[in-house]
C-alpha cells in the first residue's frame, strides 16, 4: 500500500543538539509538506517542497532546515536554534501544489519530539 | 497570508447532527477543505470545496460560500468514533492553512 513513512515516532533531546526527522513516501507525489502541531493548536508550515532539489520556507522555518534530493525523501532537521522544538511534527505530501490535488493530502503517522 | 477561524470545541449526542463553521480569509483562493484528527493519529481528509455548494459524502457534507469566506461541516448520525478534532484548511496561492481545529466530543 501507498503512504507515507516518517520515523522515529517519539524522539528525546537534549538542548544544544540538532535531530533529523525522516520522511519517505512511495504515493509518487510531487510535493511534500513538514508541519508542526502544538496541544490544542492547528497545523503550522515548516517547509514545503514542489520538486527535486527545490524548497520554500513556510510561516514557521526558522531553527528548523529541510532537503530534497529525491522525490521520495524529505527529511526535516531541527536545529538548536529552534527556541521551543518540543511539538508533533507531521510530514504530508500532495500530487502537486495546483489544482484539486493540491487540497488532499496525505499525512504520515507523526514523531513526536521531546526536548529534555 | 491566510487565517481562519473555527469553534474550539463542539458536544453532541449520538445520533444527532452537527455543524463546523469556518470563516477564513485568504489573499487568494483555491479551495476550502477539511480534515479528521484522532488523538496522537494523523489528520486524515474528508471533504473539499472549490465552488459554492455542498458536497457530499456519505454522512459528511461540507458546504461553502465564497463571497462570505465561509464554509462548514455537516456530520449526520453522529458515532462515537466521531469524536475527534476536525480542521479546516483554506489554499491559497502557494500553500494549505490550518485552521486551530474543533474539537467534537460525541456523548451515548
Amino acid at each position: 500500500d501507498g503512504g507515507i513513512t516518517q520515523s522515529p515516532k517519539y524522539l528525546f533531546r537534549k538542548e544544544g543538539q540538532n535531530v533529523t526527522l525522516s520522511c519517505e513516501q512511495n504515493l509518487n507525489h510531487d510535493a511534500m509538506y513538514w508541519y508542526r502541531q502544538d496541544p490544542g493548536q492547528g497545523l503550522r508550515l515548516i517547509y514545503y517542497s514542489q520538486i527535486v532539489n527545490d524548497f520554500q520556507k513556510g510561516d514557521i522555518a526558522e531553527g528548523y532546515s529541510v532537503s530534497r534530493e529525491k522525490k521520495e525523501s524529505f527529511p526535516l532537521t531541527v536545529t538548536s536554534a529552534q527556541k521551543n522544538p518540543t511539538a508533533f511534527y507531521l510530514c504530508a505530501s500532495s500530487p502537486g501544489l495546483a489544482g484539486v490535488g493540491a487540497n488532499v493530502l496525505t499525512f504520515g503517522a507523526g514523531s513526536r519530539l521531546t526536548v529534555l | 497570508g491566510q487565517s481562519l477561524e473555527q469553534p474550539s470545541e463542539v458536544t453532541a449526542v449520538e445520533g444527532a447532527i452537527v455543524q463546523i463553521n469556518c470563516t477564513y480569509q485568504t489573499s487568494g483562493f483555491y479551495g476550502l477543505s477539511w480534515y479528521q484528527q484522532h488523538d496522537g493519529g494523523a489528520p486524515t481528509f474528508l471533504s473539499y470545496n472549490a465552488l459554492d455548494g455542498l458536497e457530499e459524502t456519505g454522512r459528511f457534507s461540507s458546504f461553502l460560500s465564497r463571497s462570505d469566506s465561509y464554509g462548514y461541516l455537516l456530520l449526520q448520525e453522529l458515532q462515537m468514533k466521531d469524536s475527534a478534532s476536525y480542521f479546516c484548511a483554506v489554499r491559497g496561492p502557494s500553500q494549505l492553512t490550518f485552521g486551530s481545529g474543533t474539537q467534537l466530543t460525541v456523548l451515548p
